[in-house]
């Protein structure tokens, strides 16, 4: 049962170019979603969130967008360092009707090209 | 900067020995976590532990999984008798407040690699 899905295993970009992770969700309880970046040997760290009543946040090179009425959202890198290859999880929760517990992905592999 | 810190980094065991995989959270936060990556897979939870409590579990985490919190500062995960699908990278996580607060991401830990042969 895949709540979450990140159907791209991995993703190869050219430094400077733009990164897009793509996650899909199934569950419409969900109102708040979550991207972790994962560095082998090292845990997943967060990186950026989003709640419901939003469709986009910023920090920085990161962005992320929400589409609840397609139930996805994307992880955007612009512009794209080698320091951005890792793995990056999507991850979901809900305020309501059962679990605040993040539910994760299995994860995309960005490979970013000097 | 405060970090979770897991032990022990890889850890290999006979098919039905007890395992028990320590974790220290960061000192201010009340929410603790379990996860699991078996290779190639997501991150699935297991469990989550709040006020010396569990407060959530999945059912991943049967009868043979238990934490516990005995110090107040290390949180276990014991495996009672290990099977070959446990092999699993563990991933201990703590918050300061639920996910959907402002401060409520997860902090992971390195993981403890388990092998069960």
């Amino acid at each position: 049962d895949q709540q979450v899905k990140q159907n791209s295993p991995s993703l190869s970009v050219q430094e400077g170019r733009i990164s897009i992770l793509n996650c899909d969700y199934t569950n419409s309880m969900f109102d708040y979603f979550l991207w972790y970046k994962k560095y082998p040997a090292e845990g997943p760290t967060f990186l950026i969130s989003i709640s419901s009543i939003k469709d986009k946040n910023e920090d920085g090179r990161f962005t992320v967008f929400l589409n609840k009425s397609a139930k996805h959202l994307s992880l955007h890198i612009v512009p794209s360092q080698p320091g951005d290859s890792a793995v990056y999880f999507c991850a979901a929760s809900a305020s309501s009707g059962g679990s605040y517990i993040p539910t994760f992905g299995r994860g995309t592999s960005l490979i970013v090209h000097p | 900067e405060p970090e979770v810190t897991q032990t022990p980094s890889h850890q290999v065991t006979q098919m039905g020995q007890e395992v028990i995989l320590r974790c220290v959270p960061i000192s201010n936060h009340l929410y603790f976590y379990w996860y699991r990556q078996i290779l190639g897979q997501k991150v699935e939870f297991l469990v989550s532990f709040y006020n010396n409590e569990i407060s959530e579990k999945s059912e991943i985490f049967d009868d043979q999984f238990s934490v516990e919190r005995p110090d107040g500062s290390n949180f276990t995960l014991k495996i009672r008798s290990t099977k070959l699908e446990d092999s699993a990278m563990y991933f201990c996580a703590s918050s300061e407040a639920l996910a959907q607060t402002g401060d409520g991401e997860l902090f992971f830990g390195e993981g403890s690699r388990l092998t069960v042969l």
